[in-house]
């Protein structure tokens, strides 16, 4: 497609719930990020996908959180156990290689309240 | 591991003022250096980006930014902002060379009164 796609734009989910996110980067793009942006807090590193390449997992904030990418293509976060603190927004960005040369291509985001 | 700082939370300018946000870094070895940009309702989308060469880069809507290295810094610059640069923006660096997860600044907001 012609940008980064997420769904669902917005999620409210009561805690304890598991809830998915997915990201939809631009075609060709093998490079997949997953970052949460929270109130006052900057954007803080989830987890990379590269290909075929085992996946960079050291921002996932805990055992409750973790990603798939099927087909070098489509992402999806879960998260399981839904805590208050998780509410975010989840920003998926893709990117054309490993090197960022041409920096990241961010989609608009998955807003989470848990509630 | 990279940090970034960004020192001004959050800046408020009248429209023609000349504008320069503080970014610092934390890295020893060679570095890429990005400014983003987040427009009220919009997604995140890159502003400017050094790799090597001249430390002076500029990018789209009149900013610029400057490397240098000794300072470990990349400021943001615009010699006169519009109404329509109210936005947040974010600091970000990676180490250069192949994959290196790219580390984002805690963004300043930017509001210009007309």
């Amino acid at each position: 497609g012609a940008g980064v796609s997420q769904s669902p734009s917005n999620k409210v989910t009561e805690k304890g719930k598991d809830v998915e996110l997915r990201c939809d980067p631009i075609s060709g793009h093998t490079a997949l990020y997953w970052y949460r942006q929270s109130l006052g807090q900057g954007l803080e590193f989830l987890i990379y996908f590269q290909g075929n390449s085992a996946p960079d997992k050291s921002g996932l904030p805990s055992d409750r959180f973790s990603a798939e990418r099927t087909g070098g293509s489509v992402s999806t976060l879960t998260i399981q156990r839904t805590q208050q603190e998780d509410s975010a927004v989840y920003l998926c960005a893709s990117s054309l290689g490993s090197g960022n040369v041409g920096g990241y291509t961010f989609g608009s985001g998955t807003r989470l309240t848990v509630v | 591991a990279q940090s970034v700082s960004q020192h001004n939370h959050h800046v408020i300018l009248s429209e023609a003022a000349s504008l320069e946000l503080g970014c610092n870094y934390s890295y020893g070895g060679t570095v890429n250096l990005f400014w983003y940009v987040q427009y009220p309702g919009q997604h995140l989308q890159l502003l400017l980006k050094y790799f090597s060469g001249d430390p002076l880069v500029k990018g789209i809507k009149g900013f610029e930014a400057e490397f240098i290295k000794s300072k470990f810094s990349f400021n943001l610059r615009k010699p006169s902002v519009q109404w329509s640069d109210t936005a947040e923006y974010f600091c970000a660096v990676n180490a250069a060379g192949g994959y290196q997860k790219v580390t984002f600044g805690t963004g300043t907001k930017l509001q210009v009164i007309p």
